[in-house]
């Protein structure tokens, strides 16, 4: 299996810019997350899904933030308008229900916001 | 809520030794499960070892093995003959059964191996 694929891997756009990352999850799997590292905040869970429908964004730290997945091999991440504050590294991660959950990690994206 | 402990920001060992990290949580929970994650230099989050609550065994995989403390609600990591690809930030975390859903993080130990 591929694992869960990332793109892209490094993105720099300027304050006000529109950004969207994306995940392709491992082929089967039922849940999708996207989470957020920073050396401050560490590890954060935006927002998940399952079956392809959103189940808790509560993770989502703003409206400029918004997430979709509009089916099982695909989910967006999308920042409108990106601001400085939100240059972090963005994983996405997937996992299967009844096999013991384990998440398994895209490479992730670094995003830098200048 | 659930919360995830790690004590121990950094720590180090010499090549071949063992070394153990401290991971504690809270839960009201019975049933749950707990996994240790391994990001090295690259970045990459690895799953390394994964446990679950009913289980008394303790689980273990290749080199990597865990002290698991229901009761005292610890969960600690051991590598043995510990090499140097081992160098990472190690993170415990969290995920309530059948939740399928947020993992609980904690804050992270990086962990240098020496040679």
């Amino acid at each position: 299996d591929a694992g869960v694929i990332q793109s892209p891997r490094h993105e720099v756009t300027e304050m006000g810019q529109e950004v969207t990352l994306r995940c392709k999850p491992i082929s089967g799997h039922d849940y999708l997350f996207w989470y957020r590292q920073t050396m401050m905040r560490g590890l954060e869970l935006l927002i998940y899904f399952n079956n392809n429908v959103p189940i808790d964004d509560s993770g989502m730290p703003e409206d400029r933030f918004s997430a979709k997945m509009p089916n099982a091999s695909f989910s967006t991440l999308k920042i409108q308008p990106s601001e400085p504050r939100d240059s972090a590294v963005y994983f996405c991660a997937s996992s299967l229900a009844g096999a013991g959950y384990e998440q398994y990690f895209g490479p992730g994206t670094r995003l830098t916001v200048t | 809520a659930q919360t995830v402990t790690q004590s121990q920001p950094e720590m180090s060992v010499q090549e071949a030794e063992t070394v153990t990290l401290s991971c504690t949580y809270d839960t009201s929970e019975n049933n749950y499960y707990l996994f240790w994650y391994k990001q090295p230099p690259s970045r990459q989050m690895i799953l390394v070892i994964r446990q679950e609550a009913y289980k008394q065994q303790n689980a273990t995989e290749n080199r990597f093995s865990v002290n698991f403390q229901k009761a005292a609600k610890s969960f600690s990591l051991k590598i043995s003959d510990s090499q140097l690809g081992d160098t990472a930030m190690y993170f415990c975390a969290f995920l309530r059964y059948n939740q399928g859903g947020k993992l609980i993080f904690g804050q992270g130990t990086e962990l240098s191996v020496k040679p």
